[in-house]
């Protein structure tokens, strides 16, 4: 069966720490690893990635995939109050349906 | 575009009421999802349409849950009759795959149902 597992399920942080986050997936056919961020809304896209050790980037929030052992990491440097959110990690496999699996989900506080 | 579109945000209802929760996806789309989220779960997926044909049923809960896609720019999903334990918020989302952004879904706002 499918499954993505997220790590650690929750974190508390202040301001200017840097966190990462994990996810660890066993997903047949595997084609993309996707990290959402979730305020008190819906899902929004971060990243998306296809290929190991390719590191993408986007301000603070950098996000890399390791195809060989199965897990990708999110990582967020100089956090600030706004960064506080459910991160979500999900896999799109099974040739092409375009359904994904969505981890649990890390919720991330970040006091002042 | 104006996004995934919901309808209602909320709603309140009592046991035993039909309640329908209304998506129109991102014109252009083949792919339409319909989650549910509480806490103690998480994001669930209940249903998937591809070009307005049902793929994957297996997470509807019951038979008490039952989702259409009359056509590529609206889909429902109804329960008939509620109970308090399908409350929760309920996500449409939309994807097209095949294009440099495959498997990125596009979450519409939720509706957030509560069952008394």
């Amino acid at each position: 069966e499918d499954k993505v597992v997220q790590s650690p399920l929750s974190l508390v942080v202040h301001e200017g720490d840097t966190v990462t986050l994990n996810c660890s997936y066993e997903v047949t056919n595997f084609r993309s690893l996707l990290w959402y961020k979730q305020e008190k809304k819906a899902p929004t896209f971060l990243f998306m990635l296809t290929s190991s050790g390719i590191e993408k980037k986007s301000g603070r929030l950098s996000s890399i995939l390791d195809k060989k052992e199965l897990f990708s990491i999110l990582n967020i440097t100089a956090t600030q109050t706004g960064d506080s959110a459910v991160y979500l990690c999900a896999v799109g496999g099974s040739s092409n349906t375009g359904k994904l699996i969505f981890g649990q989900g890390t919720t991330l506080q970040v006091k002042p | 575009d104006a996004g995934v579109i919901q309808s209602p945000r909320h709603e309140v209802t009592e046991m035993g009421q039909e309640v329908t929760l209304r998506c129109k996806p991102i014109s252009g789309h083949d792919y339409l999802f319909w989650y549910r989220q509480t806490m103690m779960r998480g994001l669930e997926l209940l249903i998937y349409f591809n070009n307005n044909v049902p793929i994957d049923d297996s997470g509807m809960p019951e038979d008490r849950f039952s989702a259409k896609m009359p056509n590529a720019s609206f889909s429902t999903l109804k329960i008939q009759p509620s109970e308090p334990r399908d409350s929760a918020v309920y996500f449409c989302a939309s994807s097209s795959v095949g294009t440099s952004s495959y498997n990125e879904q596009f979450f519409g706002p939720g509706t957030r149902l509560t069952v008394l």
